[in-house]
């Protein structure tokens, strides 16, 4: 079964306007981290946001929140005002814990691509 | 800056032909992984270091061997690779303790 399922594809978003990426996961495990990253035509992957199974409080960093529904295992990724330079690939990811085995590895959606229109 | 360096950005390579990518960090990082980007699977980790001389297995090991013999360098070695090890690769670093995994800009291998 796939851990990290991330069902849109491609998504498109008017400049300046909010998106929301979504993501569902899949573990056993009590503790467990979700992570955002951001992936442009460049290729490189850089961190956005990070959200631990303990916190009480979404995480926010800056345009980006994660919005985190433990009871439905969705990690939704929200970009307000979304600008032109926000078009890229973003994946959703996990870290599991100790128990599963999972500490050592982050375990990657497929990917959903974002195109920003003016 | 504290970056993660991977070497080389591009390579075009025949089958059988030995290659080693090179990755280094500057962060102190302990836990240090290599992961490969196919289209519609996201990515994958290959194998990882958890120090000096500690690595092990991840999902898609095989094709591929590592060393960790000094703590910021984490070298990608395909002994002889074949078509199917064409992909984006990308190690990664973090801290011990620390739950944020910082990746190089990647290394695209073409495998003919």
């Amino acid at each position: 079964a796939q851990k990290i399922t991330q069902t849109q594809p491609g998504m498109f978003v008017q400049e300046k306007e909010a998106v929301t990426l979504d993501c569902t996961y899949d573990t056993s495990d009590q503790s467990y981290g979700l992570f955002w990253y951001k992936q442009p035509s460049s290729g490189e992957m850089i961190f956005l946001i990070y959200q631990g199974s303990y916190d009480e409080q979404n995480a926010t960093e800056g345009r980006y929140s994660l919005n985190f529904q433990k009871a439905r295992k969705s990690a939704n990724l929200v970009i307000s005002a979304s600008q032109l330079g926000d078009s890229a690939m973003y994946f959703c990811a996990m870290r599991e814990g100790y128990r599963s085995g999972g500490y050592n590895k982050l375990i990657f959606g497929a990917g959903t691509r974002l195109a920003v229109h003016p | 800056e504290a970056q993660v360096t991977q070497n080389p950005r591009y390579l075009i390579t025949v089958t059988g032909k030995k290659l080693t990518v090179t990755c280094s960090q500057n962060m102190n990082h302990e836990y240090m992984s290599w992961y490969r980007q196919d289209p519609g699977l996201g990515l994958r980790q290959i194998y990882y270091s958890m120090n000096v001389e500690v690595t092990d297995k991840g999902d898609v090991p095989e094709g591929y061997k590592v060393s960790r013999k000094e703590k910021r360098n984490f070298p990608l070695i395909l002994e002889s690779p074949s078509p199917n090890q064409t992909s984006l690769y990308f190690c990664a670093s973090r801290a011990g303790t620390g739950n944020i995994q910082y990746f190089g800009a990647g290394t695209r291998l073409s495998v003919l």
